[in-house]
């Protein structure tokens, strides 16, 4: 059974540049959340998705969006990046209560 | 503003000691409680979850819950040099909540 994949393991982006980033939730979850893990921080929770639609949302800006799909994949899209952006991006995937994490995205942002 | 306090360390145990972490947290009404573990340069793995007072044993792990103080903790007994990495306590007020972590612990065992 495979666990929760994200892609790309790493990326290196430009200011000012759009990125997406994917996951595929683990075998049975319907649920999919991200989150910015910056250097030294524990993970910061971004937002949720559950039935395709975004649940909950944390304190980040619109230009961090993302989406759900039928197969309960998602995607996290951020535009207009900063330096500030440069993160390990994680997606966790539940069904209920506990949420496992993907290896993670890292997003360098020059 | 929910926070999850924990002391960054870093925390240096005998091998073969018990390794004490311990964590806070801010609202009162928090359900859910979970410790994961993180290597560096991975994402964090799940070690425990606790969702009632008193203690949870799991092998080598025993988490502790004390809802009236706010204070979850984490027992590793035995420590071995592989347990050496970054624990993450995690709370989540109910099930349909965000779950909000905090900075983590750094735990370095020395053989």
């Amino acid at each position: 059974d495979a666990g929760v994949t994200q892609s790309p393991t790493h990326l290196i982006k430009t200011r000012g540049q759009q990125v997406t980033l994917r996951c595929s939730p683990k075998s049975g979850h319907d649920t999919v959340s991200w989150y910015q893990q910056a250097l030294g921080q524990g993970p910061q929770f971004i937002f949720q998705y559950y039935e395709e639609e975004e649940r909950q949302r944390g304190n980040f800006p619109d230009r961090f969006s993302g989406h759900q799909y039928p197969n309960y994949s998602s995607e996290l899209n951020v535009n207009a990046l900063l330096l500030g952006d440069s993160a390990l991006y994680l997606c966790a995937s539940s069904f209920v209560e506990t949420q496992y994490f993907g290896p993670g995205t890292r997003l360098l942002v020059l | 503003q929910k926070e999850v306090e924990q002391n960054s360390g870093p925390l240096s145990v005998p091998e073969g000691a018990i390794a004490s972490l311990n964590c806070t947290y801010s609202d009162r009404v928090s359900q859910s409680f979970f410790w994961y573990r993180q290597y560096s340069g991975k994402s964090p793995e799940l070690i425990m979850s606790i969702y009632s007072n008193g203690d949870k044993e799991d092998g080598r792990f025993t988490a502790q819950l004390n809802k009236a103080s706010q204070y979850v903790s984490l027992l590793i007994r035995d420590s071995q040099p592989s347990d050496s990495a970054t624990y993450l306590c995690a709370v989540r007020v109910n099930r349909d909540d965000k779950i909000i972590f905090g900075k983590g612990t750094r735990l370095h065992i020395l053989p």
